[in-house]
């Protein structure tokens, strides 16, 4: 199984600030036939499901505000806020869609310093 | 946002069954694959299932393997997780969700249906 490791655990960030996410993946989920990397991001706030945020590791779902960005390739991505709104607090995963079975992240708790 | 709606969720002893239905009333579902994920509160996301559009392939985690069975009936909109032999570990809130068509990520969630499993 491919193992999905976020860092930081938890991170603080003062409203307006950017706030950075990594995630690391065992194996590379760069697929060469079709050239993209099978990468999401889910936000999931306190007592809801998850929510899609980024797919194919830069790729902005519909509908999600323009602050959220996610970068990399291969085994290193990086989810970026620009600049962190009150309703941005809320436990951030990656998941890779690459290998079966599908792994998450960990998960890392974003709040507001 | 929730499109998904997850129901089946119970109290039962370990060894017993139940059988969890998720139905997609106001979304597309018969052309796309369709997953369970369960989380422990307060833990992380795990893959439980999937099942592909037609329903002829079916994976699981191996923690469930042998145990829980995935299937789906189109006309309905609705998937099923048939779970069995339950132990503690499998107490969670399930979630149902959808493959966005894109190679595996989800873009709809269900609102989840908790399952515990306690004598």
């Amino acid at each position: 199984d491919i193992v999905m490791t976020q860092f930081p655990d938890s991170l603080a960030v003062s409203l307006g600030e950017r706030a950075t996410i990594s995630c690391k993946s065992s194996q590379s989920v760069l697929s060469s036939s079709t050239n993209k990397n099978y990468l999401a991001w889910y936000q999931q706030s306190p007592g809801q499901p998850p929510k899609l945020l980024i797919y194919w590791a830069s790729n902005r779902e519909s509908g999600v505000p323009d602050r959220f960005s996610g970068s990399g390739s291969g085994t290193d991505f990086t989810l970026t806020i620009s600049s962190l709104q009150a309703e941005d607090v809320a436990v951030y995963y990656c998941h890779q869609y690459y290998g079966n079975p599908h792994t998450f992240g960990q998960g890392t708790k974003l709040e507001i310093k | 946002e929730v499109q998904l709606v997850e129901s089946g969720g119970d109290l039962v002893q370990p060894g017993g069954s139940l059988r969890l239905s998720c139905t997609a009333p106001r979304v597309s579902f018969s052309v796309f694959w369709m997953y369970w994920v369960r989380q422990v509160p307060g833990k992380g996301l795990v893959w439980v299932s999937r099942v592909n559009s037609d329903g002829s392939r079916t994976d699981y985690a191996d923690s469930v393997k042998g145990r829980f069975t995935i299937s789906r009936d189109n006309a309905k909109k609705t998937v099923y997780l048939q779970m069995s032999s339950l132990t503690a570990e499998d107490t969670a809130v399930y979630y149902c969700a959808r493959d966005a068509g894109r190679g595996g990520d989800f873009d709809y969630w269900g609102q989840g249906t908790l399952v515990t499993v306690s004598s």
